[in-house]
């Protein structure tokens, strides 16, 4: 079984919709992201938490919201979908002195977004 | 500001050696990553530089020199397995998230 795990792994919706991409992870990590990958554009922060009760937002949290519902789990949530936010979401995952002495990030399996 | 450059595209063939460069302009550093992406799929780290030298993992050695604000990825006996799309990354200190590079497409032929 993968270590993090996003779902869904694909998802087709239409402007204006609520969505909700959810991470999970097995890997006892602290850390944990979302990320957003669009073509030519390389991975983009969107938000980060680095504990339950710390929620940070990244360089393009516009649109978006999340929620650390425990240690494990990080959802990221598209309040009113918009055709421009389709893309592939990544949630990652680190541990505090690991990513501090490594840059060394643990990936799920993406999440593609597609909105019409 | 703060950036990452490398190449966008690097092609090479079976059996031969490619470096990706990095170049970058970061407020901190703390030390440089690597991650390897196949079409699609999940980025997987590869190597980290904290300390100027060379890193070597296997087929793959990653080199940094913090004077010069620039590190490599050498790929070495190239499989065709290897085409994907390799991102730099920085620790930059801030808040100790990474600052990412566009990523380099290497494409290996036959």
């Amino acid at each position: 079984d993968a270590d993090v795990t996003q779902t869904p792994r694909n998802r087709i919706t239409k402007t204006g919709k609520r969505i909700m991409l959810e991470c999970s992870q097995t890997k006892g990590h602290d850390r944990m992201y979302w990320y957003r990958q669009d073509p030519g554009l390389g991975l983009r922060l969107i938000y980060y938490s680095f504990d339950v009760k710390d929620i940070n937002k990244g360089e393009i949290s516009d649109g978006y919201s999340v929620s650390r519902q425990a240690q494990a789990k990080f959802s990221l949530s598209l309040e009113s979908a918009i055709p421009n936010q389709t893309a592939l979401y990544f949630c990652a995952t680190s541990r505090g002195i690991a990513a501090f002495t490594t840059g060394e990030l643990f990936f799920g399996e993406g999440s593609r977004l597609t909105v019409l | 500001g703060q950036s990452l450059e490398q190449p966008s595209e690097v092609t090479a063939v079976e059996g031969a050696i490619v470096q990706i460069n990095c170049t970058y302009q970061t407020s901190g550093f703390y030390g440089l990553s690597w991650y390897q992406q196949h079409d699609g799929g999940a980025p997987t780290f590869l190597s980290y530089n904290g300390l100027d030298g060379l890193e070597e993992t296997g087929r793959f050695s990653s080199f940094l020199s913090r004077s010069d604000s620039y590190g490599y990825l050498l790929l070495q006996e190239l499989q065709m397995k290897d085409s994907a799309s390799y991102f730099c990354a920085v620790n930059a200190g801030n808040n100790r998230k990474l600052i990412w590079g566009l990523g380099t497409s290497l494409a290996v032929n036959p």
